[in-house]
C-alpha cells in the first residue's frame, strides 16, 4: 500500500544551525505534500506546503524542495532557534485525491540554544 | 485559518461505555476527517466523515466501533463505542480548506480505564 517514510526520527541541532528532514513517497499520483509542527501537547499545525507542479518554496526561514522523478521531498529550516523544537510530519496525498493524506512517522527536532 | 474546536477535550471513561466527541468548524470546509493519534505515534487516519451520507473507513477501522456523523458541512461526531484500554488514545478531527489545506482541531485526549 502507500506509504511515507521519514528520516531522521530525533534531529539536534545547535541554535542557529540548519536542520534538514527528508521524506520519501511510493505513490506515484500523490500531488500534495504538507508539513505540519507539533509542539508537546497541541494539536499539528501547517506550517508549509507544496504540490508537485512546482520544485522548491519558501517561506522566511522554512523551504521544502520536491524532486517528483526520484518521488522525495524535504524541510529544510534555517538559523533555527529554541522555539523551533518539536515534532515535523510531512505527509502525502493519497492518490491525488484531496485532503486525504498519509503521514510520515515524525521527526523530533532540539534546538538547543 | 479556519477555527476548529473540539469536545471534550478530554475524557476518562470506564470499558464497555462509549464516548462522542465533537467537532465544530467556523467556517463551511469541503472535507472532514477523523484521526487518532497514539503517544509519540504518527496520525492515522480513522474515516473521512461524509456529509449527509456514511463515512468512508480506512482499513482496520469499521462503522460499528467509530461510528461518525456529519448533518452539516461545519459539524461532524466521532463516536468510540464499546471501549477498552486500546483505544486509549488523541483523536483529532480536520478540516480541508482551499482544495487542499487541511487544519486541526485540538484534539481529545481519551483514557479508557
Amino acid at each position: 500500500g502507500e506509504n511515507v517514510e521519514q528520516h531522521p526520527s530525533t534531529l539536534s541541532v545547535q541554535e542557529g544551525d540548519s536542520a534538514v528532514i527528508k521524506c520519501t513517497y511510493s505513490d506515484s499520483a500523490s500531488n500534495y505534500f504538507p508539513w505540519y509542527k507539533q509542539e508537546l501537547g497541541k494539536r499539528p499545525q501547517l506550517i508549509i506546503d507544496i504540490r508537485s507542479n512546482v520544485g522548491e518554496k519558501k517561506d522566511q526561514r522554512i523551504a521544502v524542495t520536491l524532486n517528483k522523478t526520484a518521488k522525495h521531498f524535504s524541510l529544510h529550516i534555517t538559523e533555527t532557534q529554541p522555539e523551533d523544537s518539536a515534532v515535523y510530519f510531512c505527509a502525502a496525498s493519497r492518490g491525488g485525491s484531496q485532503g486525504n493524506l498519509i503521514f510520515g512517522k515524525g521527526t523530533k527536532l532540539s534546538v538547543k540554544p | 485559518s479556519a477555527v476548529i474546536s473540539q469536545k471534550p477535550s478530554r475524557d476518562i471513561c470506564q470499558r464497555g461505555t462509549s464516548l462522542t466527541i465533537q467537532c465544530q468548524v467556523d467556517s463551511q470546509v469541503t472535507m472532514m476527517f477523523w484521526y487518532r493519534q497514539q503517544p509519540r505515534q504518527s496520525l492515522t487516519l480513522i474515516a473521512t466523515a461524509n456529509q449527509g451520507s456514511e463515512a468512508t473507513y480506512e482499513s482496520g477501522f469499521v462503522i460499528d466501533k467509530f461510528p461518525i456523523s456529519r448533518p452539516n458541512l461545519t459539524f461532524s461526531t466521532l463516536t468510540v463505542s464499546n471501549m477498552s484500554p486500546e483505544d486509549s488514545s488523541i483523536y483529532l478531527c480536520s478540516g480541508v480548506f482551499n482544495y487542499d489545506e487541511q487544519f486541526f482541531g485540538p484534539g481529545t485526549r481519551l483514557t479508557v480505564l
